[in-house]
């Protein structure tokens, strides 16, 4: 069974960087499955943010301008969220999940979700 | 982007009672891709329903979903107190994947 956590500083300061990394047991990030961050800000619905493919593929939501990056560390099998230039409307509960393009999907079934961390920018 | 509108925001009902929830899409999405998810309080969303109707691994079948072009519809029949929960839906026809705003289920 696979198990997704979550982790990284819970405070970070505006216009600073948020990183977060998902640490995957259970299974490893060289399997056939999309690499997935997902946010939820207060009283907010979720946010797909990006995610990645084993193979390195990316794929990343326009709402971010840019701001986000993510990679994956296979000798760690983990993989990890940078957000750059922060503020106080990216604080959230972060999400990290396992998710595949079933068929001829062009965007992620989500399986399996993290326990997710708060993140607070102030 | 496809928005994903559930409403109410919260229904309350008793043990043992049906409930259906609803969900609506901005421009239609392919029942082949679209989702519903639980999330219990303070616990990790789960996947519930693929594809519109396939219930996930391990999901009773008191839950059934239906629905297509911009209407779609989650049913939990005989509530059980574990059903009690946040439900929210999933479009994954389109990019980028969006979300509902989540119906919560309460105990009335």
């Amino acid at each position: 069974q696979v198990h997704l956590q979550e982790s990284g500083p819970g405070l970070v300061k505006p216009s600073g960087t948020l990183s977060l990394t998902c640490t995957v047991s259970g299974g490893s990030v060289r399997s056939s499955n999309w690499w997935i961050w997902v946010r939820q800000p207060p009283g907010r619905r979720l946010e797909w943010i990006g995610e990645i493919y084993y193979t390195g593929n990316n794929n990343y939501n326009p709402s971010l301008k840019s701001r986000a990056s993510v990679s994956v560390d296979q000798s760690k099998n983990q993989f990890s969220l940078t957000l750059i230039s922060v503020t106080a409307a990216d604080t959230a509960i972060y999400y990290c999940a396992r998710g595949i393009h079933p068929g001829s999907a062009v965007a992620s079934l989500v399986q399996q979700w993290g326990q997710g961390t708060q993140v607070t920018v102030s | 982007e496809i928005v994903l509108t559930q409403s109410p925001g919260t229904l309350s009902f008793s043990p043992g009672e049906s409930v259906t929830l609803s969900c609506r899409a901005s421009q239609s999405v392919n029942s082949r891709y679209f989702a519903w998810y639980q999330q219990r309080h303070g616990q990790a969303p789960r996947l519930l329903i693929y594809g519109t109707s396939n219930r996930a691994a391990g999901i009773p079948d008191r839950f059934t979903g239906s629905g297509s072009g911009t209407d779609f519809t989650l049913t939990i029949s005989r509530l059980e107190p574990e059903d009690f929960a946040v439900y929210f839906c999933q479009q994954y026809s389109s990019a980028p994947l969006t979300f509902g705003g989540g119906t919560k289920v309460e105990i009335k």
